[in-house]
């Protein structure tokens, strides 16, 4: 798999329902980052792992880490219409930089 | 909320003419960047800026691009002669404590 690469690619649930997306990375990291992006739309930054952190939480998002594997996820509970966006993770390379390396993305629909 | 912001939203241009896309920062940040975005594809990462010079840049930033911060508040993208494949969006983004704030993109459409 490619560095922050996603599964499910796309994923369709009810609302209220929870919402579990992975994404596997290749390389060591510093930090590791979840993004949402709605339609035609910019990039919103969720949440960052640090890779000494092995869970966060945010609101109604949960993120672990998982360094041995190389994984993450991303859990968003009693998921909402307004969740229905793509979701993206994203590493840092180990670089001290901005650059990201991002994922292809996971679609998901959450229906009303 | 401070924010990103990018101008234009969308510009179609034809193959081979000069695109400039503009974004403005935020205005404490000192690091700055460009990515972009092929329909349908991932968020690729084209350049970063630093101390009004380049840090670091990727394959896809090949000659035709350049960047530059002409008046300590503009950080311009510029395509110098575009081809149909540089169509997507290109997005700009600022950093501050690790986090990245991007803008919404300019969508780019070469004909």
């Amino acid at each position: 798999s490619q560095q922050g690469e996603e599964d499910p690619q796309a994923l369709s649930i009810q609302e209220g329902e929870n919402a579990t997306m992975n994404c596997s990375y290749k390389t060591s990291i510093n930090n590791l980052q979840w993004y949402r992006q709605n339609s035609g739309r910019g990039l919103v930054h969720l949440i960052l792992i640090r890779s000494n952190e092995r869970e966060k939480h945010s609101g109604r998002l949960r993120v672990t880490l998982d360094t041995s594997k190389k994984s993450s996820s991303l859990l968003i509970t009693a998921s909402r219409a307004a969740d229905t966006a793509s979701y993206f993770c994203a590493t840092d390379g180990s670089s001290n930089t901005g650059k990201l390396i991002f994922g292809q993305g996971t679609t998901l629909q959450v229906k009303p | 909320e401070p924010e990103v912001t990018q101008t234009p939203s969308h510009q179609v241009t034809q193959m081979g003419q000069e695109v400039i896309l503009r974004c403005v920062p935020i205005s404490n940040h000192l690091y700055f960047y460009w990515y972009r975005q092929i329909l349908g594809q991932k968020v690729e990462f084209l350049v970063s800026f630093y101390n009004n010079e380049i840090s670091e840049k990727s394959e896809i930033f090949d000659d035709q691009f350049s960047v530059e911060r002409p008046d300590g508040s503009n950080f311009t993208l510029k395509i110098r002669s575009t081809k149909l494949e540089d169509s997507a969006m290109y997005f700009c983004a600022s950093e501050g404590a690790r986090e990245l704030f991007f803008g919404e993109g300019s969508r780019l459409t070469v004909l």
